[in-house]
């Protein structure tokens, strides 16, 4: 079945630093894959999603680019902010078999100033 | 409604107790979707219902579990005689339908403590 990897956390970086949150997947077909984000005391939001192999989502400063070569999705972003510190929440959708989301385990990241 | 609403946004509850847990999704959508959100631990999915398709339950952990969608809008998530392990923040979803490029949208969850 479906299923997606991200890596562990906490990730701790100081402000300004780049930022890098690892995501592979193992689906069949193609699947849509999104990045949601889970700020402290709300729901989950969608951050960004690409559809097809080679697009690339943004949104806030962040982005990804859905590698079907190497089955991933790693989200980025060049400088982070405090206000970025959330959960971060790496899913896919596919395209055949169960239509709601596959998400990861989710990899939380603390910004300091 | 604006967005996904659910009720109670806490619960607290006596271990062996049946509760009932409340999603009230975006005015529209045809998809609906239940998780589970453990402490520490990814979203698990529960139940999937599509307009008026046969759920996909394939995600309930146990048969103390169900769900219902009446009139393919409100839905209520049931659990009966709850564990412990049951203790969790349960999680609605909409989107608009099912296509797979479709967008979710969710509710600020429930949070479920059994005692």
């Amino acid at each position: 079945g479906d299923s997606v990897t991200q890596m562990e956390g906490p990730v701790t970086l100081s402000e300004e630093a780049f930022l890098t949150i690892n995501c592979t997947y193992t689906a069949t077909g193609y699947p849509s894959l999104f990045w949601y984000v889970q700020y402290p005391g709300e729901g989950l939001q969608l951050l960004l999603k690409a559809t097809k192999a080679d697009d690339k989502g943004s949104n806030k400063g962040f982005e990804a680019t859905y590698r079907k070569e190497t089955t991933s999705f790693h989200l980025e972003k060049g400088s982070v902010q405090v206000s970025d510190s959330a959960v971060y929440f790496c899913a896919l959708r596919g395209d055949t078999g169960r239509r709601a989301l596959t998400f990861g385990s989710g990899t939380r990241l603390q910004v300091q100033p | 409604g604006a967005g996904v609403s659910q009720s109670p946004s806490n619960k607290v509850t006596e271990k062996g107790k049946d509760v009932e847990l409340r999603c009230d999704p975006i005015s529209g959508h045809t998809a609906l979707y239940w998780y589970r959100q453990s402490l520490g631990q990814g979203l698990e999915f529960l139940i999937y219902f599509q307009g008026n398709s046969a759920p996909d339950k394939s995600g309930l952990p146990s048969d103390r579990f169900s769900a219902e969608r009446t009139g393919g809008s409100v839905s209520t998530l049931t659990i009966q005689r709850t564990q412990q392990e049951d203790s969790a923040v349960y999680l609605c979803a909409s989107s608009l339908r099912a296509g797979r490029d479709t967008e979710a949208f969710f509710g600020q969850g429930t949070r479920l403590t059994v005692v």
